[in-house]
């Protein structure tokens, strides 16, 4: 299957700066990519849609000043939490979408933990 | 009503046993269906796609479709201790569009 990387798997950082996630797709080109966050023991929750080349599409309830999403090229995509607090804490997740002839679906990056102290 | 229904269990069974997970769904967009698996603090993992109704055989794994009744199943033969994980199932209208996705079902297999 297709292989999509994140980086950095892990940040610590304190309340009021700024993480930079990043999201790659490392053998295919993605259009379309996808930010998620996940809170323990809770499903995923779509954060917006990137599409290359255009600004990002967020979720209602999403502060897209907030969460800064930059998707520009074919294998990138970034997410930055701004002034990060606290309940920001949480599971970050790209995905990627993955067309070809015969399939067409997204495949998921391994995630990012973040913690805001 | 949500989307996709998915009951999400635990549902716990003994090493070797065949489990059935399940899902419905209401949007009749819908055109791909997928079967995600996440371990604990990992990103979902793709187990199966599929496209069209009827079944779809990987492995140990069996995924099937049934687009007049909206519902969507999952099967694992001879599970393992190492299937233990949260399954996800999801829709999907078109590729720009995200998927959407059931609450997910927590699986333990007992060795």
């Amino acid at each position: 299957g297709a292989v999509v990387s994140q980086h950095p798997s892990r940040v610590i950082c304190k309340s009021g700066t700024s993480v930079k996630i990043e999201c790659r797709s490392l053998d295919f080109q993605a259009t379309t990519m996808f930010w998620y966050r996940q809170f323990p023991k809770q499903s995923l929750m779509l954060m917006a849609t990137s599409n290359e080349g255009s600004k990002a599409t967020y979720e209602q309830g999403v502060e897209k000043d907030k969460f800064l999403i930059n998707h520009a090229s074919l294998t990138l995509s970034t997410l930055t939490v701004t002034s990060a607090h606290p309940e920001d804490s949480s599971f970050y997740i790209c995905s990627a979408r993955a067309p070809s002839e015969s399939t067409d679906t997204q495949y998921f990056g391994p995630g990012t933990r973040l913690t805001v102290l | 009503q949500k989307e996709v229904e998915q009951d999400p269990g635990p549902l716990s069974v003994p090493e070797g046993a065949i489990v059935s997970l399940n899902c419905t769904y209401s949007n009749s967009a819908f055109q791909y269906f997928m079967w995600y698996r996440q371990y604990s603090r990992k990103g979902p993992e793709l187990l199966m796609y599929t496209y069209s109704s009827g079944n779809k055989e990987d492995g140990r794994f069996t995924a099937q479709v049934d687009k007049s009744s909206k519902y969507i199943s999952l099967f694992i033969r001879d599970s393992q201790p190492s299937d233990s994980a949260t399954y996800l199932c999801a829709g999907l209208r078109s590729g720009n569009t995200p998927l959407v996705f059931g609450k997910g079902t927590r699986l333990s297999v007992i060795a």
